[in-house]
């Protein structure tokens, strides 16, 4: 059962492109996190999918950001019009209940967006 | 303003000590998980604790909880090298509008064989 993939592991842009981060949660996980790590800092949330809706995306800057967990595929987090401070890890982590049922999250290797 | 807190931000110890961490909450909360992560990976669950839970062990590790202070502690046995680490606390929701799980700056744990 392979666990939370994501790809790329590691993405270069120059100013102003889009970069679209993958995220395939562990088989029967119907619950997506995505998160972003700063150097030397914690996690912070940016939304909450399940298939096909997003749940919360309260932590997601309202422009230049979006996410998707369609029916079939995986996760997307896309940003576009990238800017040097969009520098950061972006992880994705799946459950298989809900954090309000206690559900353990299960986080991929990252991905780790360069902006130049 | 940060949900959870740890302290303290880095820990250096000798192989064979005990290493203890400390997390600082500000809102009600469900569950407290920890979370391990070695450098430049992702993360992995270590152990979680509910609200209705005082303490729990797994292995080395043993985690406390204090609902009334807010706040929960981790502790890790007999360490190894192969302990060295960030460690994350991680709250998880009282049944209100969030959902989702809200991580602490962590304590960078170095363990010196």
């Amino acid at each position: 059962n392979a666990g939370v993939m994501q790809n790329p592991r590691h993405l270069v842009r120059r100013r102003g492109q889009e970069a679209r981060l993958r995220c395939s949660p562990m088989k029967g996980h119907s619950h997506v996190y995505w998160y972003r790590q700063l150097p030397e800092e914690g996690l912070k949330f940016m939304v909450y999918l399940q298939k096909e809706n997003i749940i919360d995306e309260s932590g997601m800057p309202k422009e230049r950001f979006s996410a998707e967990f369609p029916k079939e595929g995986p996760s997307i987090l896309r940003i576009q019009q990238v800017v040097r401070g969009d520098s950061a890890a972006y992880f994705c982590a799946s459950s298989l209940l809900d954090v309000l049922n206690t559900g353990e999250l299960f986080f991929g290797e990252g991905s780790r967006l360069t902006v130049l | 303003s940060q949900q959870g807190e740890e302290d303290p931000q880095a820990l250096s110890i000798q192989e064979g000590e005990n290493a203890t961490m400390n997390c600082s909450y500000k809102t009600s909360i469900n569950n407290l998980q920890w979370y391990r992560q070695n450098s430049g990976r992702g993360l992995v669950h270590l152990i979680l604790i509910r609200s209705n839970e005082r303490e729990k062990h797994s292995g080395r590790l043993r985690v406390t909880l204090d609902t009334s202070k807010k706040s929960s502690s981790l502790l890790i046995t007999a360490s190894r090298a192969a302990d060295t680490a960030s460690y994350f606390c991680a709250t998880g929701p009282d049944g209100g509008a969030t959902n989702k799980l809200i991580f602490g700056t962590g304590t960078l744990l170095a363990v010196q064989p």
